[in-house]
């Protein structure tokens, strides 16, 4: 069994301040996880990728996200928000076997204010 | 282009008329899947296919059907279609451990 948990539905930034976008899991088997974006009226994109080795993960457009097994984390962070990076943000976990049957959040929706 | 099509992106309907919404992949990948979409709630599986033939039930599968004969493409069954099922759609496809590649969604209204 797999769950996530998106903590705050809504996050909101001044442009140039830090983004933090949290993300918890539950996974009866190692974990991968993996944080979407998804635009006004369009389908998912990857924003980067938990699978094995390096903890600390980089993705596309400047964020990040660190996995922490102790805590069953993976947050989402960016040092200084662009009005660009407003959108909405999906946690995903899945089995170490099959990263399509994936369990997604509940969704951040991030505002970046000007 | 690597992608994943679906069709229609805009669908309204009356209550009861079967539909069917298309997806299809060109990645050559083995595992499809539908979800749907509602505000607050995420992204919830409805089938999910791992390979030509082999289908399952996801999280929400009542009132879908879903078949599989060809690798490429996976099409959304409703065959009496009830306004709970108003919702926006997704399909989307992935080769092993790789990560979801997203079709760009049918928002289906049943009136």
């Amino acid at each position: 069994a797999q769950s996530v948990t998106q903590l705050g539905s809504h996050v909101s930034v001044s442009e140039g301040a830090l983004v933090l976008l949290r993300c918890n899991y539950s996974s009866s088997v190692p974990p991968y996880l993996f944080w979407y974006v998804q635009y006004p009226n369009q389908g998912l994109q990857l924003l980067l990728k938990y699978t094995t080795g390096a903890t600390l993960v980089k993705g596309i457009n400047g964020f990040e996200a660190e996995f922490k097994k102790s805590e069953t984390s993976f947050h989402l962070t960016k040092p200084s928000a662009h009005m660009s990076d407003a959108a909405e943000y999906f946690c995903a976990v899945s089995g170490n076997t099959n990263a399509g049957k994936s369990t997604f959040g509940d969704g951040t929706t991030l505002t970046v204010k000007p | 282009e690597a992608q994943v099509t679906q069709n229609p992106r805009y669908l309204i309907t009356v209550t009861g008329k079967k539909l069917t919404v298309t997806c299809s992949q060109n990645m050559n990948h083995e595992y499809m899947s539908w979800y749907r979409q509602d505000p607050g709630l995420g992204l919830r599986q409805i089938y999910y296919s791992m390979n030509v033939e082999v289908t399952d039930k996801g999280d929400v599968p009542e009132g879908y059907k879903v078949s599989r004969k060809e690798k490429r493409n996976f099409p959304l069954i409703l065959e009496s279609p009830s306004p709970n099922q108003t919702s926006l759609y997704f399909c989307a496809s992935s080769f092993g451990v790789s990560p979801l590649h997203f079709g760009n969604g049918t928002r289906l209204t049943v009136t």
